[in-house]
């Protein structure tokens, strides 16, 4: 199985500011099988990149992918008060598919 | 657009089995080449996937999960079902049901899939005595 570590745990950060957030994987991921998903307190998670890279349809572009191998970053350009919420990722090259325990990006 | 609503028992016993259903609005899932997904979140906890189908009833499960766990689809319902058996505390969550984004297949004995791009709202499910 497939361990996702994501970090930091917890992202203080101001409006306007540059988030940056790490997944690592245990074992290398092709990056094809590579999402990041957004969720806020009592909803669903929300699709915002799949494929390392590639955005969701409707996400804005300052949210971007990147990565390869086993370290992989989700890049927030500038935070709006939407984007602070919780983040997860999540590979899907071979059962089990897995997601990593989540960063929080909460508001400084 | 397409919608998707859980729906089932919120509370089930220790040892019984919880079922629960997806029903599929904004497309009909007999017409539909996507591939359908379950996905749990325990309270306050991480994502965990349990598994896959097509609509034509091919299921992929996780290998934890696969002795307790059965899908179908109900293409005259336009619905997705999860059984579990056997529950326990630890099965406490919200289930969530969502669509795969792309295909899923067995590529030389691997499963291959692709994200999650709908999903409905979840139900939670407690498990309790």
């Amino acid at each position: 199985e497939i361990v996702l570590t994501q970090s930091p745990g917890t992202l203080s950060l101001s409006p306007g500011e540059r988030a940056t957030l790490s997944c690592r994987a245990s074992q290398t991921v092709r990056s094809i099988y590579l999402a990041w998903y957004q969720q806020k307190p009592g909803q669903a998670p929300r699709l915002l990149i799949h494929g390392t890279s590639n955005r969701a349809t409707g996400v804005p572009d300052r949210f971007s992918g990147s990565g390869s191998g086993t370290d992989f970053t989700l890049t927030i350009s500038r935070l709006e008060t939407e984007d602070f919420a919780l983040y997860y990722c999540q590979h899907y090259g071979w059962s089990p598919w897995t997601f990593g325990q989540g960063t929080k990006v909460e508001i400084k | 657009q397409l919608h998707l609503q859980e729906s089932g028992p919120g509370l089930v016993k220790p040892s019984e089995t919880l079922s629960l259903t997806c029903t599929v609005s904004g497309d009909s899932i007999s017409s539909s080449t996507y591939y359908w997904g379950w996905i749990r979140q325990p309270p306050g906890k991480g994502l965990e996937w349990i598994g896959s189908m097509s609509s034509s009833g091919t299921t992929y499960y996780n290998p934890s999960l696969r002795s307790r766990v059965a899908m179908s689809v109900d293409t005259s319902k336009n619905q997705l079902s999860l059984t579990l058996t056997s529950v326990t505390a630890a099965d406490t969550a919200v289930y969530y049901c969502a669509r795969h984004l792309g295909v899923v297949l067995l590529w030389f004995g691997e499963l291959k899939g692709d994200a999650f791009d709908i999903w409905g709202r979840g139900t939670l499910v407690t498990v309790s005595s």
